[in-house]
């Protein structure tokens, strides 16, 4: 199946750095890859929808500005989390949808990255 | 709009014993249902999923789930649990195409197996 992977696996950052996150599909081209976070013992919210060549769009809530979304390539989208605060920390996913357009179906998950800022 | 809802933060089985994870769903028309499975400080693996077709579904690791189109449930099922079972599930759904085609994930629930 299709393979998404994340680095790095964990990062410790001090307040007011920023933080790159990569998120790769290796094995297919995902025009479209999700970014979710994800607080202990709850479910993903989705921070914004990643699409290759053009800006992402954010859910609501989401401070577009704090949270710098790249779809660079057609297997690599990064995510910066810019001046980092101890609130930042938490658990991010991304997700690359299968190929196919809108009638694709299952997402692929990464494995995650832990961010713990001090 | 599309919802999903897992009634149960935590469910506790035997090892041997069959389990069940609940999961209803709300869309405006046709659903597609997924099942993922979190282990910890891990992304989402899939599970199985429910497009089209019978009703019964059958997934990865042992894991199926029956869609009930007239209770709007799609609950997680599998005859025998084992400790390695132990994870946090989350049901997902999205409307059928026209609709949103990013699914809404469950809140999520622990499954533990006790040895």
């Amino acid at each position: 199946g299709a393979v998404v992977s994340q680095h790095p696996s964990w990062v410790i950052c001090k307040s007011g750095t920023s933080v790159k996150i990569e998120c790769r599909s290796l094995d297919f081209q995902a025009t479209t890859m999700f970014w979710y976070r994800q607080f202990p013992k709850q479910s993903l919210m989705l921070m914004a929808t990643s699409n290759e060549g053009s800006k992402a769009t954010y859910e609501q809530g989401v401070e577009k500005d704090k949270f710098l979304i790249n779809h660079a390539s057609l297997t690599l989208s990064t995510l910066t989390v810019t001046s980092a605060h101890p609130e930042d920390s938490s658990f991010y996913i991304c997700s690359a949808r299968e190929p196919g357009g809108e009638g694709s179906y299952e997402q692929y998950f990464g494995p995650g990255t832990r961010l713990t800022v001090t | 709009a599309q919802s999903v809802a897992q009634p149960e933060d935590q469910v506790n089985v035997a090892e041997g014993n069959p389990l069940t994870v609940k999961c209803t769903y709300s869309v405006s028309g046709n659903p597609y249902l997924f099942w993922y499975v979190q282990y910890p400080n891990r992304g989402l693996q899939f599970l199985l999923k429910y497009i089209t077709g019978d009703n019964l579904v059958k997934g990865s690791y042992g894991f199926e789930a029956e869609f009930n189109k007239s209770q709007t449930s799609f609950h997680l099922k599998k005859p025998s649990a084992l400790v390695s079972d132990s994870a946090l599930y989350f049901c997902a759904v999205r409307d059928s195409p026209g609709g949103s085609y990013i699914p809404t994930f469950g809140r999520g629930t622990s499954l533990i197996v006790h040895p």
